[in-house]
């Protein structure tokens, strides 16, 4: 089975704290995903990757960047958080275009 | 790009009847159409999907169906029961990534 791991399940930051999210995948997958979930707005695409050290900014990359340095790894880095970025953050990775994609379970982030 | 959009917001049906969620689509690009489910608490998994080769795919209780002309796909769930209670998301392939929609309450009442 393919795993998405997310590295934390809940995190509570405070305003103007620089944040990673971190999210490993186990099955040598090309693509991978940062999304942002919010009630009513469905999941929007922050970031993604499709290789290593490639990045292509999503629909609302504002106030956010990524990293992957390595095939397994896509981290999500928000440089200054703020409340309005309380959110849920879901990764997920894919074997290339066009197949389906794997989520993780999860990062629910509260900024205070 | 590419815009989805997703009907109806909540659905509420009886256990036993059908549900049907509707989505359209903007880019005539797009050629992977994949649906998931998320249960409460739960991260999304995929129950169907469907290429713009094919019209229609079927898995025992969900269909999913697929008009390239109109740009819309629809998912049809058949005899529901409590456990298919969830949030549905439709999603377009674009490009290298995918466009979700905003996503569908299914609730089934016992």
């Amino acid at each position: 089975d393919v795993k998405v791991t997310q590295s934390s399940r809940y995190l509570v930051k405070r305003t103007g704290e620089k944040v990673f999210l971190e999210c490993v995948q186990d099955m040598d997958h090309e693509n991978m995903f940062w999304y942002r979930q919010d009630p009513g707005l469905g999941l929007r695409l922050i970031y993604f990757s499709y290789d290593v050290k490639m990045k292509e900014k999503g629909d609302i990359p504002e106030g956010y960047s990524v990293s992957r340095e390595k095939k397994e790894r896509f981290s999500l880095i928000l440089e200054s958080a703020s409340t309005n970025q309380t959110s849920m953050y879901l990764c997920a990775s894919s074997y290339r275009v066009g197949t389906e994609a794997f989520f993780g379970q999860g990062t629910r982030l509260t900024v205070v | 790009g590419e815009n989805v959009e997703q009907h109806p917001s909540t659905l509420s049906v009886q256990e036993g009847d059908s549900a049907v969620i509707k989505c359209t689509y903007s880019d005539s690009a797009s050629n992977y159409f994949p649906w998931y489910k998320q249960e409460l608490g739960k991260r999304p998994q995929l129950i169907i999907d469907i290429r713009s080769n094919v019209g229609e795919k079927k898995d025992q209780r969900i269909a999913v169906t697929l008009n390239k002309t109109a740009k819309h796909f629809s998912l049809h769930i058949t005899e529901t029961q409590p456990e298919d209670s969830a949030v549905y998301f439709c999603a377009a392939s674009y490009g290298q990534n995918f466009v979700f929609g905003p996503g569908t309450r299914l609730s089934v009442l016992p």
